[in-house]
Formats: structure tokens, sequence, C-alpha cells
């Protein structure tokens, strides 16, 4: 059961590079979304989709990117990286109350 | 003032002991609440939803009170593996799932 596949589990990236996080699942749920989680801190919400071609901005936006050209993949974008952007980043996918996260990707802008 | 507030511990107790959390909302748009468990460097996982009535899992009760707007959660006879972050989240009324606001959670540890 793969569920939610999140890669790279670890990067560190140099200050204004850019790369992009990849997520996919395989359980056909239409809802996506991306968080990030700072040490002792709440998840927050960067952005979600509800489907295929529709994307919407969460509480903390600026400075990604997303896309969703399918169901299954929601690529993250980091354009520009800043060390505010040094995080975990959970991808999750949900069906009905439950939401389903990625293992989370570990990311350092040094 | 934050959507979720938790006491983010640490509580540390022994093995067999009785603990409880609570967590308060502060928009009384939200209307699903529930208990994510999060091992360090993990995943946040679903522990239990939080019913207006009230609802029990095993040794995890939780309760809700719209009225004075925080959410509860008991672990009776506590267990090494019970060790982990409590997660706290609330949505709103009408949004998507997506709109969840997650608290900073509260450490728990469960010594032998």
């Amino acid at each position: 059961n793969a569920g939610v596949t999140q890669t790279p589990k670890f990067r560190i990236l140099k200050i204004g590079q850019s790369m992009t996080l990849q997520c996919t699942q395989d359980m056909n749920h239409n809802y996506m979304y991306w968080y990030r989680q700072d040490p002792g801190m709440g998840l927050k919400l960067i952005y979600y989709s509800v489907g295929a071609g529709i994307t919407d901005k969460g509480e903390v936006p600026n400075g990604y990117n997303v896309s969703r050209s399918t169901t299954e993949d929601f690529p993250l974008r980091l354009e520009l990286a800043a060390p505010s952007q040094t995080s975990v980043y959970f991808c999750a996918s949900s069906y009905g109350n439950t939401i389903y996260f990625g293992e989370g990707s570990w990311l350092t802008v040094v | 003032r934050k959507e979720v507030e938790q006491d983010p511990g640490p509580f540390n107790v022994p093995e067999g002991a009785t603990v409880a959390f609570n967590c308060t909302y502060s928009n009384s748009a939200s209307q699903s609440f529930f208990w994510y468990r999060q091992d360090c460097r993990k995943e946040p996982k679903l522990l239990m939803s939080v019913y207006s009535s009230g609802n029990e899992d095993g040794r995890f009760t939780a309760q809700l009170n719209r009225a004075s707007q925080y959410i509860s959660l008991l672990i009776r006879d506590s267990k090494l593996s019970d060790s982990a972050t409590y997660l706290c989240v609330a949505a709103h009324r009408g949004s998507t799932l997506g709109r969840l606001y997650f608290g900073r959670g509260t450490q728990l540890t469960v010594w032998p």
C-alpha cells in the first residue's frame, strides 16, 4: 500500500536555488494538500487542491507554487529558496473526514 | 490569536497513569474536530474524531464543549507506546477539509 509518497526525503538547498517537492497518491483522492511544520509548531497549510486543474492558496503560500495536472500528482515548487523556508513539508490527500499524510520532506536552506 | 491553542507540555507520566490534554479553538465557525498523533520525525496520523456527544476508543476518550470552545483528550492506563505529540485539529463549517487548523501539539512522555 503506497498511499501518499513524497520525494525527496531530505534536501539541502542554497539560498536562491529552486526545487520541486514531488507528491503522488494512489488512492484516487480528489483533495490534496501541502503543509509545512516548523520545529515545535503545528502544521500550516501552504496550498491545496480539490481536483485536477484546481488549486488554491492556504495560510502561507508566499514563495511557493503548485500545479495539479493529474489526480495523482501534486508537486510543490520553491522558487528562490530562503532560510525561512527551512522546514518539514508534508503532502497529504483526503477522503471523507480522514487525511493521509506522506512521510515528510526535510528541507534546509543555507 | 491562534485558531487552535494547546498546552505544549511536556507531560511526563508513569505507565498506568491517566493524563488529559485540553485544547481551545477561537473560531465559532469550527465544526469538526480531531486528535492526531505524531511520533518524532514522522507524519501525523489520525487518532480519533471528536463528536459533540463525546466518544471513546479503548483507552482514549475525546470530549467537545462547544459552549466553552474546548476539546479534550483523556488517556487512561498510559503505555510506553503512547509517548508522542498529540495535535488538536479544527475544521471550519462549510470549508474543504484542507482548511484544517492544527494546534502546536502537546508532547507526552510515558516512563516505565
